[in-house]
């Protein structure tokens, strides 16, 4: 079973739609918490990390639920260029990261 | 401006053949990290180092080395490629300290095996 899991998807949806995406891992002990974007056949980029408070960045907004051992993330009012492989990823005890499989979003007109 | 760059971008070899893909960053990040990425399996961990002369093994590693001479380079070895090794690798750094550091990535290598 892998360690961190998201839904693949794909998540089709209208511009302007309200999208959320979840997370889950299996290490109680994982440390830091991110979400990434990945373009097509492109390296994954930084969006977000994730705080235990929660944080929000413009339209996206980030919590953490440690009890439940689960990470979100909503996007507000869908770009066409949100379209992309949002990508889980925690640290355990060191700096490596473990990722979901991603989960791909089409935003359509 | 500092950056990470992967070499070659692209790569055909043949079966048996030993390979190498590069990997410099100038950011002088003490945490270097090679991933491969292949559809439905996401970006597994293959080997890791927090330092010059240090590697760890990942999720992924056999068929696989890396060596750490310097801070900057970080290369993968595959000792003698298969055609399960054919996927595109992402070199990524990060700085030692703190929680929630930024992981950089590498545009990525992808490499054939024939």
């Amino acid at each position: 079973r892998k360690e961190v899991e998201q839904d693949p998807g794909p998540f089709n949806v209208p511009e302007g739609a309200t999208v959320a995406f979840n997370c889950t891992y299996s290490n109680s002990a994982s440390q830091s918490f991110f979400w990434y974007r990945q373009d097509c056949r492109k390296e994954p980029k930084l969006l977000m990390s994730v705080y235990s408070s929660g944080n929000e960045d413009g339209r996206f907004t980030a919590q953490l639920n440690r009890a439940s051992q689960y990470i979100s993330l909503l996007i507000r009012d869908s770009k066409l260029s949100d379209s992309a492989t949002y990508l889980c990823a925690v640290t355990d005890s060191g700096y490596a990261l473990n990722f979901g499989k991603g989960t791909s979003l089409l935003v359509t007109p | 401006d500092a950056e990470i760059t992967q070499s070659p971008r692209h790569k055909i070899t043949e079966t048996g053949r030993q390979v190498t893909l590069a990997c410099h960053q100038t950011w002088n990040h003490n945490n270097m990290f090679w991933y491969r990425q292949d559809l439905g399996h996401g970006l597994r961990l293959i080997h890791y180092s927090y330092g010059v002369h240090d590697t760890n093994k990942g999720e992924v590693s056999d068929g696989y080395s890396v060596s750490r001479s310097n801070t900057e380079d970080l290369p993968l070895t595959l000792e003698s490629a298969a055609s399960s090794q054919t996927s595109v690798y992402f070199c990524a750094s990060s700085e030692e300290t703190g929680s929630n550091t930024e992981a950089f990535f590498g545009q990525g290598t992808r490499l054939t095996v024939v």
